[in-house]
């Protein structure tokens, strides 16, 4: 089974940009993978923030967007608030979407 | 717009079943595939399977075969999960999510915890 890796933590100052990252153990990240990026804060349920690589919903800060970049799928925050600090995990889809693998999730800190 | 609404939590011995339900409202509940997901205190999602109401086809992640059983019932719109064989490593909590081919929804359901202990 497919392994997808994500940077344990990272810190962004207030203002500032981050990138998240989304591999595969199998090789490059396309959108084949329908990549999906989930937000999680303490006590709630992970609630969707990119889905099929870029996608945004209603709910989903302008700040957020959703790429493809060096193989991977990339989460960039740009102009970081305090309230995005939360855990972030990515989700890929294999074998035509019927099997599904999340990352070990990336814990943001904003500082 | 898609509600999902579980059971209660569960406490569970070593070598027994849990049995976590997944009541849906707001849709036609054959439309869209029910996958399971769960979370251990501290840790990451994992993701457990998914099962077609309509058909009652299943597809379960490889670490869960032979100890998960995804079923539904169609008349009252609810889904089940159940894990056998239990042990303290499956202590977390448990989500249901309804999904439209590569389209999961929000919100989840509310998750169940279920706790595993002698």
């Amino acid at each position: 089974q497919a392994v997808v890796t994500q940077e344990p933590s990272l810190t962004v100052s207030p203002g500032g940009t981050v990138t998240l990252t989304c591999g595969s153990s199998t090789g490059a990240v396309t959108s084949g993978h329908y990549p999906y990026w989930f937000q999680q804060k303490p006590g709630q349920a992970p609630r969707t923030l990119i889905y099929d690589t870029s996608n945004k919903h209603s709910w989903t800060p302008a700040r957020f967007s959703g790429s493809l970049l060096g193989g991977k799928a990339a989460l960039t925050l740009s102009g970081a608030q305090p309230e995005d600090e939360a855990e972030y995990y990515c989700l890929l889809s294999y074998s035509g979407a019927r099997l599904v693998v999340f990352g070990g999730g990336t814990k943001l800190t904003v500082l | 717009q898609v509600q999902l609404v579980q059971s209660g939590a569960e406490v569970k011995k070593p070598g027994a079943s849990v049995k976590v339900s997944c009541k849906a409202s707001g849709y036609t509940f054959t439309s869209y595939d029910i996958n399971w997901v769960r979370q251990a205190t501290g840790q990451g999602l994992e993701w457990m399977g998914w099962m077609n109401p309509n058909s009652g086809n299943t597809g379960y992640a490889q670490k869960f075969q032979g100890r998960v059983t995804m079923t539904r019932n169609t008349s009252i719109s609810t889904a089940y999960m159940e894990l056998s064989s239990l042990r303290s490593e499956d202590t977390a909590v448990y989500y249901c999510i309804a999904v439209a081919g590569t389209l999961w929804f929000d919100p989840w359901g509310q998750g169940t915890l279920v706790t595993v202990s002698s």
